[in-house]
């Protein structure tokens, strides 16, 4: 069964610096998006994407969050300087098919420093 | 706004006992409702969604608009439920979803 992946399982990463968090998606799916958990809280919607532009975005995703498709494989989350509170475990998730529901990657441990 | 709330952050429970996991939401709409569930170490997986009106794994879900609720339940819980479960909800159909806080259901043998 196909799977959404992410890369990499963990990054850690110095304050102030860029990180760019990949995912690929499955691979008939159109709809893609990323939300975020920081540890004991809830699970939170960042950004989703379609047709090659942002369809919805929440209050987190500012100025210093950015997503890409640059292929059509690829689905990346850019954060342009790391804060200490973007530390959190960041979820990619991709939609399409007959379910036509989420189906979520493994997620990508992001530890700021 | 929409809103999501599970307001029990562990249950425990004998196996073989019946489980039953709540949420309630708000939502001025007519909202799509999913429960989610995470194994220890896996991604977050779909368990069922309200417009299916399926059983998986033994588990049911009814979407209560009248006290806009959205119960998870088992008649009989299993040692491999034990895992952290999350109600969600979608306002339009396909898109974001907003989660519940989560619930951990441990199954004691």
């Amino acid at each position: 069964e196909p799977e959404v992946t992410q890369t990499p399982s963990h990054q850690v990463t110095q304050m102030g610096q860029e990180v760019i968090l990949r995912c690929v998606p499955i691979s008939n799916h159109l709809y893609f998006y990323w939300y975020r958990q920081i540890l004991g809280q809830k699970v939170e919607f960042l950004v989703s994407f379609y047709n090659n532009e942002i369809s919805e975005k929440s209050e987190i995703f500012d100025d210093q969050f950015s997503v890409e498709r640059p292929d059509g494989s690829n689905f990346t989350l850019k954060i342009r300087s790391t804060k200490l509170e973007d530390s959190a475990m960041y979820f990619c998730a991709s939609r399409g098919g007959v379910a036509d529901t989420q189906y979520f990657g493994p997620g990508t441990r992001l530890t700021v420093l | 706004a929409q809103r999501v709330t599970q307001p029990e952050k562990l249950l425990s429970v004998f196996k073989g006992a019946p489980v039953e996991l709540k949420c309630n939401y708000s939502y001025s709409g007519s909202p799509e409702l999913f429960w989610y569930v995470q194994y220890s170490r896996q991604r977050l997986q779909l368990l069922l969604r309200h417009i299916s009106r399926e059983s998986i794994k033994g588990f049911t879900a009814d979407l209560n608009k009248g006290e806009t609720s959205f119960h998870l339940k088992k008649p009989f819980a299993q040692e491999e439920d034990s895992a952290m479960y999350y109600c969600a909800l979608s306002g339009l159909a396909g898109n974001m979803l907003t989660f519940g806080g989560g619930t951990r259901l441990m199954v004691k043998p």
